[in-house]
């Protein structure tokens, strides 16, 4: 079945320093979403990414599609403490492949900030 | 407006028991998915459900079941319960299947003793 790997599985970083985080799935995706759970909460959806080798931003945050729409990247530029938290990449897995249909989460990787 | 509500919000359970868990979607959301977090992991796909038919079933055992009613809420049953089965479970709602955005609940905290 689908897979989606996230590496590192941890990072910590001091307050102001940059990080990313990588995904890799198994299955070429239609669209990659990621997902942000603070400790103790639950996911709370960032963006969603479509097209190959897109690249969009939200503030400091930076995410990439691959080329081959099987790989994705979040870059987070100096980080602050309300960065903590698991960040989770997502792509569908159902038959039609669209949208959010059996997501299929990655991994994740958890960010811990040292002030 | 209210978000996704589930509830219980925790529960303890000895093995072999059954559970019911509960989910309200956000209104006008036609779509309810059920994932399964294991601490330390990502949530795991159990099922989806739009327009009260099932879309999606992941890699679970028949223990588990679940159903969507007609004002689009939903229901995880989850049978004979195994220590394994611990778990924060997880309901999101969309749209529908094609959105890009699933708004999650704050989960039913499941402990099996």
């Amino acid at each position: 079945g689908q897979q989606v790997m996230q590496i590192p599985q941890y990072q910590h970083v001091q307050e102001g320093e940059d990080f990313t985080t990588y995904c890799n799935s198994s299955t070429t995706l239609s669209n990659i979403q990621w997902y942000k759970q603070r400790p103790g909460g639950h996911p709370v959806f960032l963006i969603q990414l479509v097209k190959s080798g897109e690249v969009k931003k939200q503030k400091r945050l930076t995410f990439q599609f691959g080329e081959a729409k099987k790989n994705s990247s979040l870059h987070i530029t100096a980080t602050q403490t309300t960065d903590v938290g698991t960040y989770f990449c997502a792509g569908p897995g159902g038959v039609s492949n669209f949208g959010n249909e059996k997501l299929t989460f990655g991994t994740g990787t958890r960010l811990t900030i040292i002030p | 407006d209210a978000g996704v509500t589930q509830s219980p919000t925790h529960l303890i359970k000895t093995r072999g028991q059954q559970v019911t868990l509960r989910c309200s979607p956000i209104s006008g959301h036609k779509s309810v998915s059920w994932y399964q977090q294991v601490l330390g992991q990502g949530p795991q796909f159990i099922f989806q459900y739009y327009e009260k038919e099932e879309r999606g079933r992941g890699n679970f055992p028949d223990r588990f079941s679940a159903r969507q009613f007609p004002n689009y809420s939903s229901e995880l049953n989850v049978n004979a319960l195994l220590l394994g089965d611990s778990a924060l479970y997880l309901c999101a709602s969309s749209l529908d299947i094609r959105a890009a955005e699933l708004f999650f609940g704050e989960g039913s905290r499941l402990t099996v003793l």
